[in-house]
């Protein structure tokens, strides 16, 4: 299996333009999370998918936040617009409902100037 | 605010066993006690759970005390490789591992040649 894969691994782009982060999570996984890295915060749950339908969305910082699953081996976290304070590596795991591990990807370093 | 407290750091010499703690006071009585480990520039890495019993695998021994107030996690023999920064966290079993994860500030181990 190749893993969780994310596109695109890295990304520099100008504040107020659009940015989307791609997922396509394990094949056969059932639930899938997005979790933001950064040195002030560190690790922090942005939101999560059971069966593709968004359980927890807590985590998104604010309304420039959106993400879909629109099926089962692909989503999409969206920030428009993007600012500065948005820079971070965002992670997507996923995991199959009934185990215990979650499975990380490589991230999404996100550079925002 | 995440439910674990750990060292921010530790060193261990190549070979040796590694002894990380974790405390987790306020534990109940149904939430498992997870470790995962995040080497530079990668995302987090599952390496063992555990609720009431010492837990081993290929990877690391779990040893948690029998008020469940504070675990530790064994690497028997530590290697260059192993210099990570490791998270102890505390969740409840809800589908297994497929609720967010609440990462603190994790434990840097540095292992010594």
């Amino acid at each position: 299996d190749a893993g969780v894969i994310q596109s695109p691994r890295h990304e520099v782009t100008e504040m107020g333009q659009e940015v989307t982060l791609r997922c396509k999570p394990i094949s056969g996984h059932n639930s899938l999370f997005w979790y933001r890295q950064t040195m002030m915060r560190g690790l922090e749950l942005l939101i999560y998918f059971n069966n593709n339908v968004p359980i927890d969305d807590s985590g998104m910082p604010e309304d420039r936040f959106s993400a879909k699953m629109p099926n089962a081996s692909f989503s999409t976290l969206k920030i428009q617009p993007s600012e500065p304070r948005d820079s971070a590596v965002y992670f997507c795991a996923s995991t199959l409902r009934g185990t215990y591990e979650q499975y990380f990807g490589p991230g999404t370093r996100l550079t925002v100037t | 605010d995440a439910k674990t407290t750990q060292p921010p750091s530790m060193d261990c010499a190549e070979g040796r066993a590694a002894n990380l703690p974790c405390n987790h006071s306020t534990i109940s009585g149904n939430e498992y006690v997870y470790w995962y480990r995040q080497i530079h520039s990668q995302g987090p890495q599952y390496i063992i759970h555990g609720l009431k019993n010492n837990e081993t695998n290929e990877m690391a021994s779990l040893i948690i005390t029998e008020d469940r107030k504070s675990s530790t996690l064994i690497l028997p023999h530590a290697t260059l490789r192993d210099t990570a920064v490791y998270y102890c966290i505390v969740s409840f079993p809800s589908g297994g591992g497929a609720d967010g994860l609440t990462f603190g500030k994790g434990t840097h181990l540095i292992i010594q040649p």
